[in-house]
């Protein structure tokens, strides 16, 4: 079945540092892929997503890139700021389904 | 204007209990989720409804049952509450099924006693 694996967390960063939350996963076809972010206490928001191979998502400085060739869809950031302290999901889609498919989350502490 | 709203925010119960949850979205959604996020953050989906109808039922106990008078509604009703029941219940609403974003409420955190 389809299947997500991130990168173990927690994450501790300064602010203005470089960012990267790895992200694989298992799918047959061409899943959409998606970063969701948990902020404390809330729901989960999109971050960004990819629906094909090659794509690019993007959002509040935040990237992914869908590479099929490596089953892969990492986020980073160039710099982050305190206000990215958050939990991170990376999920997917399969082709033809209709239910998300989640990682584990990573959680991400940026200190000022 | 909240878009995925959720009630209680909070509930705490003893085992063997009965309580509901209950979920609205204003955002005139076909689809609407519900998931459970554990302890560990590792969320799964449990149900999901399209217009009303049952669509996705994954492996959850029957002492969950969900229910969606109309398409802005999807209650979630579980009975004999148990200890591993105790997570942080999401619900969220997409255009329509497949490829469409989701937008979650804020959750529902449930602790059993």
């Amino acid at each position: 079945g389809n299947s997500v694996t991130q990168m173990e967390g927690p994450v501790t960063l300064s602010e203005e540092a470089f960012l990267t939350i790895n992200c694989t996963y298992t799918a047959t076809g061409y899943p959409s892929l998606f970063w969701y972010v948990q902020y404390p206490g809330e729901g989960l928001q999109l971050l960004l997503k990819a629906t094909k191979a090659d794509d690019k998502g993007s959002n509040k400085g935040f990237e992914a890139t869908y590479r099929k060739e490596t089953t892969s869809f990492h986020l980073e950031k160039g710099s982050v700021q305190v206000s990215d302290s958050a939990v991170y999901f990376c999920a997917l889609m399969g082709q033809g389904a209709q239910k998300l498919v989640f990682g584990q989350g990573t959680r991400l502490t940026i200190n000022p | 204007d909240t878009a995925v709203s959720q009630t209680p925010k909070y509930l705490v119960t003893q085992m063997g209990n009965d309580k509901s949850i209950k979920c609205e979205q204003n955002l005139g959604h076909d689809t609407m989720y519900w998931y459970k996020q554990d302890s560990k953050k590792f969320l799964k989906i449990m149900f999901s409804y399209n217009n009303k109808e049952l669509i996705i039922n994954e492996t959850v106990p029957n002492r969950f049952s969900p229910k969606s008078p109309d398409k802005a509604h999807l209650n979630l009703h579980i009975n004999s509450l148990e200890l591993g029941d105790s997570a942080v219940y999401f619900c969220a609403s997409s255009q329509g099924t497949g490829r469409y974003e989701q937008y979650f409420g804020p959750g529902t955190r449930l602790t059993v006693t």
